[in-house]
């Protein structure tokens, strides 16, 4: 229950295209829902972020749609980049939590130009 | 722009022997946490630390392995007896204030290596 399940494992897309992974999870009390991009020998970065209270939030070519009946929620990268080209983690935090993220399996999104 | 920043980047160490990663968190933040990753796969939670104390632990986290805040700066931890399946990505990350405990912030990493 608690594990949050992404997929695709690995993406590959032209740039100028649309990027979508997905993420599903179990535990109907996690309430915050971030997503994490992380380059080569770096640490994870918070990208974008989204609670249950809405169903999308948008931060420039970055879309989180929410869809809390079926406990899913996806990452959409309009106008794909080389530059965006790194492994993508969807993650679930509870409210109850100080703070603990549980992760999904990451996504290795490549964008050829 | 204020940043996590953890040492070594890079240990290799001996099955059975003791280490300390060491993780100075970003100034004003008053949450800590450790996370790793096993090459390839995901980001796993390991500690969170609060007012100085654990406040939420994994079963990763078991007598091996230890959290210390030694000077209101560093933020350590430490495996007593190392394993080769402690071989990992150790990421060290904080929050700021409960309001924004949200926002975690991650360091570099250090990759830890037992052989």
């Amino acid at each position: 229950q608690q594990q949050v399940k992404q997929s695709p494992q690995s993406l590959i897309v032209q740039k100028g295209g649309i990027s979508i992974i997905n993420c599903a999870y179990e535990n109907t009390a996690f309430d915050y829902f971030p997503w994490y991009q992380q380059f080569p020998g770096k640490g994870p970065a918070l990208l974008i972020a989204i609670r249950p209270d809405v169903s999308e939030k948008k931060e420039g070519r970055f879309t989180i749609s929410f869809n809390k009946s079926a406990k899913q929620f996806s990452l959409h990268i309009m106008d794909s980049q080389p530059g965006d080209s790194a492994t993508y983690f969807c993650a679930a935090r509870k409210s109850t939590s100080y703070g603990k993220l549980t992760f999904g399996q990451g996504t290795i999104l490549t964008v050829h130009p | 722009e204020p940043e996590v920043t953890q040492t070594p980047s890079h240990q290799v160490t001996q099955m059975g022997q003791e280490v300390i990663l060491r993780c100075v968190p970003i100034s004003n933040h008053l949450y800590f946490y450790w996370y790793r990753q096993i090459l390839g796969q995901k980001v796993e939670f390991l500690v969170s630390f609060y007012n100085n104390e654990i406040s939420e632990k994994s079963e990763i986290f078991d007598d091996q392995f230890s959290v210390e805040r030694p000077d209101g700066s560093n933020f350590t931890l430490k495996i007593r007896s190392t394993k080769l399946e402690d071989s990992a990505m150790y990421f060290c990350a904080s929050s700021g204030h409960r309001e924004s405990i949200d926002e975690q912030f991650f360091g570099p990493g250090t990759r830890l290596t037992v052989l």
